[in-house]
């Protein structure tokens, strides 16, 4: 089974608009933490937003937030106010720290801003 | 790429060929991971080490092997280059008890 599911390949957005990238995931600990990761065309991955699974509150991080349902088991990024620069893939990773505290990443989000 | 280098960046390699891939923190972190990239698939874990002289196998190991004989670096071998091997290879870092882990510039691998 997924560990981690995106089930959407594709987004687009218009600038300044917000946009949410879905992410739902598959453990059975009660400790775990969840990541978002930002791959722009360059390549390299970009770390932008954690929560772990105790936290209670959303995280949030300037114009990202993450919607963390622990009851569906999603984690979901919100962008807000998106510009030509978010456009990129985006993965969602979570870890499981027992077991040798492995990340485990989602096949992507492409986002496409639209100006 | 907070202290991460991986060398080399590009690389082509003919099928059977041997090689090694290196990443080198300066981070001291005790885990290191070796993922691959491919389209659609995300990144998924080939070996991974949780401190110096350790490693384990991840979602992909087969025509892997790994080693850290030196807590800041990770090797990835690959004995046999296939085709099937052509990836884009990350090395990532991270604590123990860390809230992320931080990748290196990736490696562009064909194997033709």
């Amino acid at each position: 089974a997924q560990k981690i599911t995106q089930t959407q390949p594709g987004m687009f957005v218009q600038e300044k608009e917000a946009v949410t990238l879905d992410c739902t995931y598959d453990t059975s600990d009660q400790s775990y933490g969840l990541f978002w990761y930002k791959q722009p065309s360059s390549g390299e991955m970009i770390f932008l937003i954690y929560q772990g699974s105790y936290d209670e509150q959303n995280a949030t991080e300037g114009r990202y937030s993450l919607n963390f349902q622990k009851a569906r088991k999603s984690a979901n990024l919100v962008i807000s106010a998106s510009q030509l620069g978010d456009s990129a893939m985006y993965f969602c990773a979570m870890r499981e720290p027992y077991g040798g505290n492995q990340f485990y990443f989602g096949t992507g989000t492409s986002l496409t801003v639209i100006p | 790429n907070a202290g991460v280098t991986q060398t080399p960046k590009f690389r082509v390699l003919k099928t059977g060929q041997s090689m090694t891939l290196l990443c080198a923190q300066d981070m001291n972190h005790e885990y290191m991971y070796w993922y691959r990239q491919d389209p659609g698939m995300g990144l998924r874990l080939i070996h991974y080490s949780v401190g110096e002289g350790t490693t384990a196998k991840g979602e992909v190991p087969d025509g892997y092997n790994v080693s850290r004989l030196k807590k800041q670096n990770f090797l990835l071998g690959l004995e046999s280059a296939a085709p099937s091997q052509t990836s884009v290879y990350f090395c990532a870092i991270g604590r123990q008890a860390g809230n992320t882990i931080y990748f290196g510039e990736g490696s562009w691998l064909t194997v033709v």
